[in-house]
C-alpha cells in the first residue's frame, strides 16, 4: 500500500542523546514535512522540503535538523534531546505540482525524552 | 493571538445527531480552508477542501466558509460512531503556501 512510513513507532530517550526519526514515502511526492503535535497546540511545522536537495525552517525548528538527499527519504534529527521535545512527530508529503492541495501523513512517532 | 482557533472539546453527541464543528482564523489573506480528521494513534487525513467563501458538500459532510467573519464550519449529518475522531481545521494563503492547523476538536459519537 502506497503511503508514508515512519520509524520508530515510539521511543523513550534520555535527555542529551541524539535521535533520528525516519520517514520514507513511495508516492514520489516532491514536498515533505515534519510536524510535531502537542495537546492544545495542534500540529506545528518543524521543517519542510519542497524538493530533494532543499530544506526550509518551519514554525518551531530549534533543536531539530533535516536532510533531503533523495525524493523518498526525509529524516529528522534531534542532536541533543531535551524534555520539551517530548511529543508526537508526524511526517507528511504532498505533490506541489498539484498545488500542495492534500497532505498525506504517516502514523506518527511518539517520542518521550526523560 | 493564534492564527487558527478551535474549541478543543471534547464534544459528545448521540448517534444520528447533527454535529457542528467550528473554527476561527485571524488573517483575511487565507483563501484555502481544509478539514482534516484524525483517529486515535493515526495521522490526520484530508476530509474537506474549499477555496474562498461558500459551501461544499460531500456525503454526510458539509464545509462552510464565511470569509467576512473569518469563520469556518464543518457539519456532519446522521453522525455515526465511526465519526469519533479529532477534527482539525487548517488554512493557507495560496495553494503553494504552508498549511496552518488549528488545535483540533475531539468528537465522540455515542451509539
Amino acid at each position: 500500500i502506497a503511503g508514508i512510513t515512519q520509524a520508530p513507532t515510539s521511543q523513550i530517550l534520555a535527555a542529551g542523546r541524539r535521535m533520528t526519526l525516519r520517514c520514507t514515502q513511495d508516492m514520489r511526492h516532491n514536498a515533505m514535512y515534519w510536524y510535531r503535535q502537542d495537546l492544545g497546540l495542534g500540529l506545528r511545522l518543524i521543517h519542510y522540503s519542497n524538493t530533494a536537495g532543499t530544506t526550509g525552517k518551519g514554525e518551531v525548528p530549534d533543536g531539530y535538523s533535516v536532510s533531503r538527499a533523495n525524493t523518498d527519504d526525509f529524516p529528522l534529527t534531534l542532536a541533543s534531546a531535551v524534555p520539551s521535545q517530548t511529543s508526537v512527530y508526524f511526517c507528511a508529503s504532498s505533490d506541489s505540482r498539484q498545488g500542495n492541495e492534500k497532505l498525506f501523513f504517516g502514523s506518527g512517532t511518539q517520542l518521550s525524552v526523560l | 493571538q493564534k492564527e487558527v482557533e478551535q474549541d478543543p472539546g471534547p464534544l459528545s453527541v448521540p448517534e444520528g445527531a447533527i454535529v457542528s464543528l467550528n473554527c476561527t482564523y485571524s488573517n483575511s489573506a487565507f483563501q484555502y480552508f481544509m478539514w482534516y480528521r484524525q483517529y486515535s494513534r493515526k495521522g490526520p487525513e484530508l476530509l474537506m477542501y474549499t477555496y474562498s467563501s461558500g459551501n461544499k458538500e460531500d456525503g454526510r459532510f458539509t464545509a462552510q466558509v464565511d470569509k467576512s467573519s473569518k469563520y469556518i464550519s464543518l457539519f456532519i449529518r446522521d453522525s455515526q460512531p465511526s465519526d469519533s475522531a479529532t477534527y482539525l481545521c487548517a488554512v493557507r494563503k495560496t495553494s503553494y503556501d504552508k498549511v496552518i492547523f488549528g488545535p483540533g476538536t475531539s468528537l465522540s459519537v455515542i451509539p
